[in-house]
């Protein structure tokens, strides 16, 4: 099984722009296998989709966020990245990576498994 | 957007008791259900997919079950490592959505 890792700065600027990178370790993240998926959870709070890349770098945005949000792939890294602009207070999070398995050509939209989530305050 | 509605919020059980959590979606997802644990200070783990099979590693002693709109997630005699939040999540529909976590605590 793939584990993986997050990173990137633990502060934001109120209008800036975060930005994360989850590092693929145990597997290609280009063998077909998985989607890549990031996943959020305010303090106390629930989680939320954000949204998922697959190795052809087609992506999948939920609709609350897809104005603000790209996901990338860098293969040749075995990483994917979350771009998320004009943060507010309410994109204070610990934000996931996960891995979505593909099985037999079809994903299966379930989260395992996941990073262990790096908290990112947007504060200025 | 599909809700899902996870009742109750806090549920307190003796260790040996048995858990049962409930997740209702506001639209049928057939069983494209699945369940995590998470305990504080870490990720989600994936208990349950399909709405009833049990992921890898996962012990007997949690069963899901349910289909439609109406899921139980079923912790046969609790131990102390399974008291923490427990959220659904549905797959069905765009976009993916979670329940509003449940917390088993200590009685």
């Amino acid at each position: 099984q793939v584990q993986l890792q997050e990173s990137g700065p633990g502060l934001v600027k109120p209008s800036q722009t975060l930005s994360l990178t989850c590092t693929v370790s145990g597997g290609s993240i280009s063998s077909g296998s998985y989607y890549w998926a990031w996943i959020r959870q305010p303090a106390g709070k629930g989680l939320e989709w954000i949204g998922r890349i697959y190795t052809s770098g087609s992506t999948n945005y939920n609709p609350s966020l897809e104005s603000r949000v790209t996901i990338s792939i860098d293969t040749s890294k075995n990483q994917f990245s979350l771009r998320l602009t004009s943060v507010t207070a309410a994109d204070t999070a610990v934000y996931y990576c996960a891995s979505i398995t593909v099985l037999r050509g079809v994903p299966d939209n379930w989260f395992d498994p996941w990073g262990q989530g790096t908290l990112v305050t947007v504060s200025s | 957007e599909i809700v899902m509605t996870q009742s109750p919020a806090t549920l307190s059980v003796s260790p040996g008791e048995r858990a049962t959590l409930s997740c209702r979606a506001s639209q049928s997802v057939s069983s494209n259900l699945a369940w995590y644990q998470q305990k504080p200070g870490q990720a989600p783990r994936l208990l349950i997919y399909g709405a009833s099979t049990r992921a890898t590693g996962i012990p007997a002693r949690f069963s899901g079950s349910g289909s439609g709109t109406e899921f139980t997630l079923t912790i046969s005699s609790l131990q102390s490592e399974d008291f923490a939040v427990y959220y659904c999540q549905q797959y069905s529909n765009w976009p993916l959505t979670f329940g509003g976590g449940a917390k088993v605590e200590i009685k």
